[in-house]
């Protein structure tokens, strides 16, 4: 089976860096993705890892350590629109990919 | 064309109705999921076509039946659901069933509510 786990809920200020976490155990590795989705709307893609490292596109960064079960997502110079949930998807060894909870951010002006 | 399109955006349906859920895509995917999301969860898979073929039910109810006709449509096919049923319904889209860099492109939703 897989479980994967994140923080339900995260707030930061407008400009701020925020990091949000995903822990994961599988049977099996094939890459773990990160989504964003807007309150009513569908998910949205945002980066993928497959190796251990830090992947880097515009203002956000995702990390993986395969070793540890552990990414994250970093946010750069955060916008108000930014406020969304961020779902972590982890594919196992089936390579249909399984969703976290979520983590919903919240952005202050 | 990186778009997958569903009708109808909202629904509702009474529970003795029959109504039909509808996903197409165009970028040649080999890949299409049905998912189901209640607020504040995650998306729930519910079922997997690979090359147009059932690949995964994950003990999806019967009262929901998937149907591929061809590799760009997926319908869903809802008979006597209950009021918990309602939900977003999200149809997804991938190249590689069984490639690693598959990132998933997910249509707009269909909102159901079941009365």
């Amino acid at each position: 089976g897989q479980n994967i786990d994140q923080p339900t809920e995260m707030t930061a200020t407008e400009g701020a860096i925020v990091q949000i976490n995903c822990t994961y155990q599988t049977s099996g590795f094939n890459g773990l993705f990160w989504y964003q989705q807007h309150a009513g709307e569908a998910p949205t893609f945002l980066s993928y890892n497959v190796l251990d490292g830090l992947e880097e596109k515009g203002r956000f960064s995702s990390f993986l350590s395969r070793s540890k079960g552990y990414s994250y997502l970093l946010l750069k110079e955060l916008q108000m629109k930014d406020s969304a949930s961020y779902l972590c998807a982890v594919k196992g060894g089936s390579y249909i990919p399984t969703f976290g909870r979520g983590t919903s951010l919240i952005v202050h002006p | 064309d990186t778009e997958v399109t569903q009708t109808p955006k909202h629904l509702v349906m009474g529970m003795t109705n029959k109504k039909s859920l509808k996903c197409e895509q165009h970028m040649g995917h080999r890949a299409m999921y049905w998912y189901k999301q209640k607020a504040k969860k995650p998306p729930e898979l519910m079922f997997v076509y690979s090359y147009e073929k059932l690949s995964i039910n994950e003990s999806v109810p019967s009262r929901f039946s998937p149907e591929c006709p061809n590799s760009s449509l997926l319908n869903l096919h809802l008979h006597a659901l209950q009021p918990e049923d309602s939900a977003l319904y999200l149809c997804a889209s991938s190249q590689d069933p069984t490639g690693a860099w598959d990132e998933q492109y997910f249509g707009p939703g269909t909102r159901l509510t079941v009365t």
